[in-house]
């Protein structure tokens, strides 16, 4: 079993609906959990970063960590054509990360 | 793309032979990293290096070697390229204090390696 599970979609929405993408985990000890956007032939990039459990609002995004469950989602409001990426999440209890598989998703005009 | 270049960008090689792809960063963080992507893998850490001429492996070290004489560069070998080894290697770094916030790694543009 992986550490960090996370359904690879494919995901395709309408422009304007809620996104919810998650991942769970394994190893308690994860206190760090980050969600990186990566769009196609390009780097991941850091787009959510939070600290133990709770949620945390960036704009049209939100990030929340369930700790007693093990599981971290990342919402999308009022999504966008332009938020057609993969979506990772990403968590570490040190100096290494581990990734979950990626979410491609697709936001239809 | 934080301070962070990917040498070549693009490279098609022959099976057997030896290739070397380089990372450099002008952040100045202590940390650097490679992984390589494959479609249904995700992410996966190959090496990385907590200082100059201080690396350890990862979890798919195999078939590769790692160096890092400067703290801007890190270089990944692979001594004899195989077919399997096909993939987008990304490079990444990381202040990773310790201290949760700076533990986020930041990630380079990728070279995407073909081995016939």
């Amino acid at each position: 079993q992986k550490e960090v599970e996370q359904d690879p979609g494919p995901l395709s929405v309408p422009e304007g609906a809620i996104v919810s993408l998650n991942c769970t985990y394994s190893n308690s000890a994860f206190q760090y959990f980050m969600w990186y956007r990566q769009y196609s032939r390009k780097g991941p990039e850091l787009l959510m970063y939070t600290y133990s459990s709770g949620n945390k609002e960036d704009g049209r995004f939100t990030a929340q960590v369930d700790k007693s469950s093990k599981y971290i989602s990342l919402f999308i409001r009022d999504s966008q054509p332009s938020d057609s990426a993969t979506y990772l999440c990403a968590m570490n209890p040190a100096q290494k990360l581990v990734f979950g598989q990626g979410t491609r998703l697709t936001i239809n005009p | 793309d934080a301070g962070i270049t990917q040498s070549p960008r693009h490279k098609v090689t022959e099976t057997g032979t030896p290739v070397t792809l380089r990372c450099h960063q002008t952040e100045n963080h202590r940390y650097m990293y490679w992984y390589r992507q494959d479609p249904g893998h995700g992410l996966r850490l190959i090496h990385y290096s907590y200082g100059v001429k201080d690396t350890d492996k990862g979890e798919v070290s195999d078939g590769y070697s790692v160096s890092r004489s400067k703290t801007e560069d890190f270089l990944l070998t692979l001594e004899s390229a195989t077919s399997s080894q096909t993939s987008v290697y990304f490079c990444a770094i990381s202040e990773a204090t310790g201290l949760g916030s700076t533990d986020t790694q930041y990630f380079g543009p990728g070279t995407r390696l073909t081995v016939l």
